[in-house]
């Protein structure tokens, strides 16, 4: 059973639409983040979060915000889709403090800019 | 220039044998974590080491740690179907919590 859930799994939209992919977990983690990943290459964190109302943009530039009003709730906003965005979208959380706690992933949206 | 190199990037091998993956870098971490991604999955951990020359076992897989904590390597002892995937390392940097993860290897085990 997952603790983190992402929402849509798949998403096909046209340019210029708005779209926001959804993030929530129930293990009650501080800190929660959102990569971005081309199939089967390497993740490129693109924001993070430390708490509520704390968000900070990542290592990778991304026309995307994010938002952190709940500590269960991380959502993803593109507010004008272009094919350059068509990637899979992963979101994790992790405990507050030390540096031996794992990352859990949600599933991940793939999504599709046509 | 990736912080954190792994390699091979792919390896394909039969049911049976063994393999190892390496992950290298010039800088010294806290941690590294090992983690496996299937297909259409997000990343799944499989194991933390924090100490310098530790080696850790999950089944058929073992996992060591560098003395310096510049490296570590994955092992995987008569490989399966199962075991395809990318494993991907990620380390922790002393001053900060967020993970560096490498490029990834892609495992292919063919029955």
């Amino acid at each position: 059973e997952a603790d983190i859930y992402q929402t849509p799994r798949y998403l096909v939209i046209g340019t210029g639409k708005k779209i926001t992919l959804e993030c929530s977990q129930t293990m009650g983690h501080d800190k929660m983040y959102w990569y971005q990943q081309d199939p089967g290459m390497e993740l490129h964190l693109i924001h993070y979060s430390y708490g509520v109302n704390s968000t900070e943009k990542g290592d990778l530039s991304s026309e995307s915000t994010v938002s952190r009003i709940r500590t269960e709730h991380f959502p993803l906003t593109l507010e004008s889709a272009r094919p350059s965005h068509t990637s899979q979208y992963l979101c994790a959380s992790s405990r507050q403090g030390g540096f031996n706690y794992g990352y859990t992933f949600g599933s991940g949206t793939r999504l599709t800019v046509v | 220039t990736q912080l954190l190199e792994q390699s091979p990037q792919f390896l394909s091998i039969q049911e049976g044998e063994n393999l190892t993956v390496y992950c290298n870098s010039s800088s010294v971490f806290s941690s590294l974590q090992w983690y496996r991604q299937e297909p259409g999955e997000g990343p799944v951990l499989l194991v933390t080491v924090v100490t310098g020359g530790e080696v850790k076992k999950l089944k058929r897989l073992t996992f060591q740690f560098g003395d310096a904590r510049k490296d570590s390597s994955l092992h995987i002892t008569a490989a399966q179907p199962g075991d395809t995937g990318l494993y991907l390392c990620a380390g922790v940097k002393a001053a900060g919590n967020k993970l560096t993860f490498g490029g990834g290897t892609r495992v292919l085990v063919k029955p």
